[in-house]
């Protein structure tokens, strides 16, 4: 079965710290593979995604992703946290299932920031 | 930007009770989507939708249905709202069938069945 692994349920880091967002995945073929937040009472927002080309892919507010095949891995790095940056972070992987695509979601990631 | 509108951000319902969950987008895109999202569980897809009147099964409809009559608006529907359906509901929508269309979300809807 197809599946997203996220590793951590939560993560706590210092301001200025590096951030590492772990994201594994399981897929018999070549995955589009996504980074979304979700900041306190609101939707899901895209922070990046990975189709084809460049391996290591730059998202929005600093962070990036790095695709590893041989790893099957898409962690998702900022170099130096944010308060900001406190949320919850969703792997997603998008799949041929059932005859149609779909976005499977990993379990989630809550970051914590402090001073 | 694409605006994705549900149209209750907090519901208390009674269990029995039929529930109405509206999602509206503005953008025109072909497809939409209904998630419930838990705790330790992530995002896990309900019902979606390809085209007007029509919908698919995800991965966890039991308890569920959906109704597509116009490209804009898709409506989940809890037949007989249960406890157990107490989450938050997340709708999305996408254009076209393109493996790196990103999926575009609504705020949620927090549903609590008591």
């Amino acid at each position: 079965a197809q599946s997203v692994t996220q590793l951590g349920s939560h993560v706590s880091v210092s301001e200025g710290a590096l951030v590492l967002l772990r994201c594994n995945y399981s897929s018999s073929v070549p995955p589009y593979l996504f980074w979304y937040v979700q900041y306190p009472n609101q939707g899901l927002q895209l922070l990046l995604k990975y189709t084809t080309g460049a391996t290591l892919v730059k998202g929005i507010n600093g962070f990036e992703a790095e695709f590893k095949k041989s790893e099957t891995s898409f962690h998702l790095t900022k170099p130096s946290a944010h308060m900001s940056d406190a949320a919850e972070y969703f792997c997603a992987v998008r799949m041929f299932s059932g005859g149609y695509n779909k976005l499977i979601f990993g379990a989630g990631t809550r970051l914590a920031v402090h001073p | 930007d694409v605006k994705v509108t549900q149209s209750s951000r907090y519901l208390v319902k009674r269990t029995g009770e039929k529930v109405f969950l509206e999602c509206v987008q503005d953008m025109d895109h072909e497809n939409m989507f209904w998630y419930r999202q838990d705790p330790g569980l992530g995002l896990r897809l309900i019902y979606f939708s390809y085209d007007v009147k029509m919908k698919e099964k995800g991965d966890i409809p039991e308890g569920y249905s959906v109704s597509r009559e116009k490209k804009e608006r898709f409506s989940l529907i809890l037949e007989s709202a249960s406890t157990n359906q107490t989450s938050m509901y997340l709708c999305a929508s996408s254009p076209g069938q393109g493996y790196n269309s990103p999926l575009h979300f609504g705020n949620g809807t927090r549903l609590t069945v008591t």
